[in-house]
């Protein structure tokens, strides 16, 4: 595809529900990173993903998030029992390469409200 | 841990002038990688510079250029002949050259809010 996608890019959920988010990379990336923005603030790590390995999820805030990358592209980042501290930005990135100076292409962000 | 400070949460600018906008961070890493990145309103973040620390000469893209101040710990991005386009929030980001621990993902700064006055 031409950049990164997420879906939805709005969500409200009740305190207590469980959501998913989505996140498509550009094809061939290896890639793919999950940050948390809250507002007014810069984004923060969450979790890197090379191909379907998570090799780093040490910014996951609890046990209730979790990500997967089961075949190397699409990536869901769930959230569990969600309270009102997960309401955010969630944005997807994705990169050809690991580390360096390579580039992030970054995808919309998903909007989540917790009401 | 690295830490990313941009100390002007908003910026003015007029139409056509230069405007110059700080970052400093801390680290105790000898190489690593800078970056500054911009989001538009309601749009996706784009990268809009990058800069190796083992590189003294500042790196240059059109009308937007840095001064990479190495041992002062200071990153901050020049932007000439400004237009209505480059109205955004700008993040300052690093990256370590390490893996691993958080190191594969960006520290960004709380980022500067950019207005153009035409």
């Amino acid at each position: 595809g031409a950049g990164v996608s997420q879906s939805p890019r709005y969500k409200v959920a009740k305190r207590g529900q469980d959501v998913a988010l989505r996140c498509d990379p550009i094809s061939g990336h290896v890639s793919l990173f999950w940050y948390q923005q809250a507002l007014g603030q810069g984004p923060e790590f969450l979790t890197y993903f090379q191909n379907e390995a998570q090799l780093d999820k040490s910014g996951l805030p609890s046990d209730r998030f979790f990500a997967e990358r089961p075949e190397g592209s699409v990536s869901t980042l769930k959230i569990q029992r969600t309270q009102q501290e997960d309401s955010a930005v969630y944005l997807c990135a994705s990169s050809a390469m690991r580390g360096g100076l390579y580039e992030q292409y970054f995808g919309p962000g998903t909007r989540l409200t917790v009401t | 841990a690295q830490t990313v400070t941009q100390s002007q949460p908003e910026m003015s600018v007029q139409e056509a002038e230069t405007v110059t906008l700080s970052c400093t961070y801390d680290t105790s890493e000898s190489d690593y990688y800078l970056f500054w990145y911009k989001q538009p309103p309601s749009r996706q973040m784009i990268l809009v510079i990058r800069q190796e620390a083992y590189k003294q000469q500042n790196a240059t893209e059109n009308r937007f250029s840095v001064n990479f101040q190495k041992a002062a710990k200071s990153f901050s991005l020049k932007i000439s002949d400004s237009q209505l386009g480059d109205a955004a929030m700008y993040f300052c980001a690093y990256r370590s050259r390490i893996s691993g621990g958080g190191a594969d993902g960006l520290t960004f700064g709380k980022g500067t809010h950019l207005i153009i006055q035409p």
